[in-house]
């Protein structure tokens, strides 16, 4: 079982809806989730991180974390098509070392 | 404040050889971590480093190596070379204030192995 587990995608939506990017993890004992994004030949860019159970909001996006499911997902709300891109979440299984997921290939229609 | 630099972004090496490549975090900060993006293994965690001490290690053969300078600056060495070594390197830097965990990725550094 890989420690974080994300659907490939790619997640196809229309300009102007929400897209719903989900995330497991393995370990209980992980604390900090975070969700890069990633454009083709580009490196990822931190656009979300939690630390506490529940949801933050921060501009269109918002991350949810819930530890006792082991879930985090992130909501982007009116999808615009430079937000297509592949998005990673990022798990902080101690001392700096991040264990990611495969990624989800995010496509927006316009 | 500027971001993470990285160099070179792009490097052509041949089997056997080796290879360095180097990273400049964000001013203030001094935690640094290394990263392998392949698109079989997807990204990979190598090493990081803090105040020029290796804190934690992935789990990459001996070949892969690093080390950290007074100033944070950081370097990532590979050595024989190997075709699988073939990837985009990342580093990303952090603060290590209290409550501060997140990492901030420089552009990368293109390998490939031929």
């Amino acid at each position: 079982q890989k420690e974080v587990e994300q659907n490939s995608g790619p997640l196809s939506v229309p300009e102007g809806a929400i897209a719903s990017l989900n995330c497991t993890y393995s370990d209980r004992g992980s604390q900090s989730f975070f969700w890069y994004r990633q454009y083709s030949g580009k490196s990822p860019e931190l656009i979300m991180f939690i630390y506490s159970n529940g949801d933050k909001e921060d501009g269109r996006f918002t991350a949810q974390l819930n530890k006792a499911s082991q879930y985090v997902s992130l909501l982007i709300r009116d999808s615009q098509p430079s937000d297509s891109a592949t998005y990673l979440c990022a798990v902080n299984t101690g001392r700096r070392a991040l264990t990611f997921g495969s990624g989800t290939r995010l496509q927006v229609q316009p | 404040k500027a971001g993470v630099t990285q160099t070179p972004r792009y490097l052509i090496k041949t089997r056997g050889q080796q290879v360095t490549l180097s990273c400049s975090p964000i001013s203030g900060h001094r935690s640094v971590s290394w990263y392998q993006q392949t698109p079989g293994q997807g990204l990979q965690f190598l090493f990081e480093y803090f105040s020029e001490t290796q804190r934690n290690k992935g789990n990459f053969p001996g070949r892969f190596s690093g080390r950290q300078f007074s100033n944070s600056r950081s370097e990532m060495n590979v050595s024989t070379l190997e075709l699988g070594d073939s990837a985009l390197y990342l580093c990303a830097s952090s603060s290590v204030l209290a409550g501060e965990n997140e990492q901030f990725f420089g552009p990368g550094t293109r390998l490939t192995v031929l």
